[in-house]
């Protein structure tokens, strides 16, 4: 079983819906992640959280709006979303304090196939 | 700039060979690590390896070693003895640490290369 949980696995939207997206991790890491994987593009770094406060985001479109309640959960609530938004849509989390944070890898949940229509 | 290069884009091996996917980077920073993650079809990033800038030694994990030649910034994947589950994407990545903040964090990823490993 995966340390990061993302709910739906896919979902089917169409332009003028409001839908979340769910991550949950049970690692005990205190950073999260969003990032967004399109075809033929590398990972897009979207949002990151570090101790429940975001901390950066990438110029990414307001109809996209993260939200982290704690350290252990993670959404992207989507509303007015375009086609090209569908993509695949990765949670993560690492460990961002302490003297191994720099080697900490990501570990990423299996992503959620979102399809915009 | 692209900061991570992967320049194969697809890549055939047959079972039990070796195979080195090839992955260069771009930094000014003399502090930074590099990590490997593999992607099968499910969709998971599945962290593989891991190369610190002032590791005097190359990161070996398992099957899984790490060709790390800094004065070329390149970082290439050796998978030894490779078994069919090791088709999949493999992806490489970057963090520079003098970044302040989430910049500190994030990963920087490049294009990926499909594996495809041959019975």
């Amino acid at each position: 079983e995966t340390g990061v949980t993302q709910t739906p696995r896919h979902l089917v939207m169409g332009m003028t819906n409001k839908k979340s997206l769910k991550c949950e991790q049970h690692l005990g890491h205190n950073a999260m992640y969003w990032y967004k994987q399109s075809a033929k593009k590398p990972l897009e770094l979207m949002f990151v959280y570090s101790l429940e406060e975001r901390v950066e985001n990438n110029s990414v479109p307001s109809r996209f709006s993260p939200e982290c309640p704690n350290s252990s959960h993670l959404f992207l609530h989507l509303h007015t979303l375009q086609p090209e938004d569908s993509a695949l849509y990765l949670c993560a989390s690492s460990q961002a304090t302490g003297t191994s944070s720099y080697n900490s890898p990501l570990h990423f949940g299996n992503g959620t196939r979102l399809t915009v229509t | 700039a692209q900061k991570i290069t992967q320049t194969q884009p697809g890549m055939f091996v047959q079972e039990k060979e070796a195979v080195t996917l090839d992955c260069t980077y771009d930094t000014s920073d003399p502090s930074y690590g590099l990590f490997w993650y593999k992607q099968p079809s499910s969709g998971e990033m599945i962290f593989l390896i891991y190369q610190g800038s002032y590791d005097q030694q190359n990161a070996t994990e398992g099957r899984y070693s790490l060709n790390f030649q800094k004065a070329r910034k390149s970082a290439n994947l050796v998978i030894s003895a490779s078994q069919l589950g090791d088709s999949a994407m493999y992806f490489c990545a970057m963090r520079e640490f003098s970044y302040s903040g989430a910049g500190s964090y994030q990963l920087t990823f490049g294009k990926g290369t499909k594996l495809s490993v041959i019975p």
